[in-house]
């Protein structure tokens, strides 16, 4: 079966310091992953997904995402945190047939 | 400009009313989809549709219902037979046809609260 865990459901930095987002996965093949960002009662933003071509994502406002098979992770993370940055992101697993698996969100903080 | 619209942003309803959320989107995409998002947690399925007159139950469909009469437009009905409706609501859709890399994008919500 599917699933998606994030490891931290609230994570706190500074401004300037780097950041780091926890998501392991479980998938019985190799899996579609997404990164999405939401803002205060806004909907989702796709941040970058992971369809196989490249184990390092790339993503929008300066994250990034890299593909570990062997340890079933897909933590995101951005060299230097920015006050827009605090949000509540969402690490996600596409199940074949195009239906998503959510994990529970990690709030991200940053303190000025 | 292209997108997913979702309206009301806020609704209230009273306790044993129906209501209807509209989710209209203009990306030409085959497949919608509803969501409900309650605090502190990841967003669950309700319904989905991957193309007109035809939809399917999601995770948590009990007490919702939905219709796809046009392409571009898929209303949930939150009925009274539905226990805890209060959350925030998500349409989303997306093109099928390209396996598991299926991008789904989302409207801004509708926040439902039942007084």
């Amino acid at each position: 079966a599917q699933s998606v865990t994030q490891l931290d459901s609230h994570v706190s930095v500074s401004e300037g310091t780097p950041v780091l987002l926890r998501c392991n996965y479980s998938s019985s093949y190799s899996p579609s992953l997404f990164w999405y960002v939401q803002h205060p009662n806004k909907g989702l933003q796709l941040l970058l997904k992971y369809t196989s071509a490249a184990t390092l994502v790339k993503g929008i406002n300066g994250f990034e995402a890299e593909f570990k098979k062997s340890e079933t992770s897909f933590h995101l993370t951005k060299p230097s945190a920015h006050m827009s940055d605090a949000a509540e992101y969402f690490c996600v697993v596409s199940l074949l047939g195009g239906k998503l698996i959510f994990g529970q969100g990690t709030e991200l903080s940053v303190k000025p | 400009d292209g997108g997913i619209t979702q309206s009301p942003k806020y609704l209230f309803r009273k306790e044993g009313q129906n209501v209807t959320l509209s989710c209209e989107q203009n990306l030409n995409h085959d497949a919608m989809y509803w969501y409900r998002q309650d605090p502190g947690q990841g967003l669950r399925l309700i319904y989905y549709s991957q193309i007109v007159n035809d939809f399917q139950k999601g995770d948590i469909a009990e007490g919702y219902s939905v219709s796809r009469e046009k392409k571009e437009s898929f209303p949930l009905t939150v009925t009274s037979a539905q226990k805890n409706p209060t959350a925030f609501y998500l349409c989303a859709s997306s093109m099928p046809g390209q396996g598991a890399t299926d991008t789904q994008y989302f409207g801004p919500g509708t926040r439902l609260t039942v007084l």
